[in-house]
C-alpha cells in the first residue's frame, strides 16, 4: 500500500507569512492528489485536486504543486481564517489514503 | 443540490456490529459515475479512510480494517451502507461519507456528509 506522510505535523506562522506543507507518497503515484482543509468543528473541504487545480471559490493564495512522490500545498500569505488542519489524500485507487494532517496556527 | 447524510446509532457496545447508512440526494447511482467512501475521525485525531465503493460496484477497504468492514450500495434507495463488526472503544469517532465523481474530470471528494458521532462504550 502507498503511505502518505505529511510534514510538518503542526506549524505556527504570522499573518502574511508564506506557509508550505509537504506530502510524500511512499512510492510514485499519479497526480490524483487532493488537499483538504478542516476548520475546527467543521467538515473537511477540498481545496485542491489533481495536485495543482484550485477548486472553484478557493482563494488564490492557496496553491498546489508536485508529482511522483512529492507534493506541496502553499499558502502564499497566511490569513487568520486559514487556521485549520490540512490533509493530503491520494484518490486514484485503492487505498484512498489520507496523510496524517498538518495543524496550522497563527503566531 | 447534492447532499449526503449519515445515519446510524450514537452508541454501540463493545463487540457489537455497527451499521451506518449514507443517503444521497441530488444525483442517482444508476446514471452517475460516482463513488462513495466512508471516512472516520476519532476525537482530536486525523482523518482515516475506511472503505470505498465505485460506480461499477467494485469495493476496496483499508488494509488494517479490511476483516471488519463491509460496504454495499442500494441504488434504488440511493444509499451506501457500511458495517463494522467487533466494535471497540478505539472505534469511537465521527464517521463521514463522501462522494467522488469518477473519471478524468474528478475533483476528489467534493461533497461530504455532516458526519455522525459514534461512541463505543458498555
Amino acid at each position: 500500500d502507498i503511505q502518505m506522510t505529511q510534514s510538518p505535523s503542526s506549524l505556527s506562522a504570522s499573518v502574511g507569512d508564506r506557509v508550505t506543507i509537504t506530502c510524500r507518497a511512499s512510492q510514485a503515484m499519479s497526480n490524483s492528489l487532493a488537499w483538504y482543509q478542516q476548520k475546527p468543528g467543521k467538515v473537511p473541504q477540498v481545496l485542491i485536486y489533481a495536485a495543482s487545480t484550485l477548486r472553484s471559490g478557493v482563494p488564490s493564495r492557496f496553491s498546489g504543486s508536485g508529482s511522483g512522490t512529492d507534493f506541496t500545498l502553499t499558502i502564499s500569505s497566511l490569513q487568520p481564517e486559514d487556521v485549520a488542519t490540512y490533509y493530503c489524500q491520494k484518490y486514484d485507487d485503492d487505498p484512498l489514503t489520507f496523510g496524517g494532517g498538518t495543524k496550522v496556527e497563527i503566531k | 443540490q447534492v447532499t449526503l447524510k449519515e445515519s446510524g446509532p450514537v452508541l454501540v457496545k463493545p463487540t457489537e456490529t455497527l451499521t451506518l447508512t449514507c443517503t444521497v440526494s441530488g444525483f442517482s447511482f444508476s446514471n452517475a459515475r460516482v463513488g462513495v467512501s466512508w471516512i472516520r475521525q476519532p476525537p482530536g485525531k486525523a482523518l482515516e479512510w475506511l472503505a470505498h465503493i465505485f460506480s461499477s460496484d467494485r469495493k476496496c477497504y483499508s488494509t488494517s480494517l479490511k476483516s471488519r468492514l463491509t460496504i454495499s450500495k442500494d441504488t434504488s434507495k440511493s444509499q451506501v451502507v457500511l458495517t463494522m463488526n467487533n466494535m471497540d472503544p478505539v472505534d469511537t469517532a465521527t464517521y463521514y461519507c463522501a462522494r467522488i465523481q469518477e473519471g478524468y474530470s474528478s475533483n476528489a471528494f467534493d461533497i461530504w456528509g455532516q458526519g455522525t458521532m459514534v461512541t463505543v462504550s458498555s
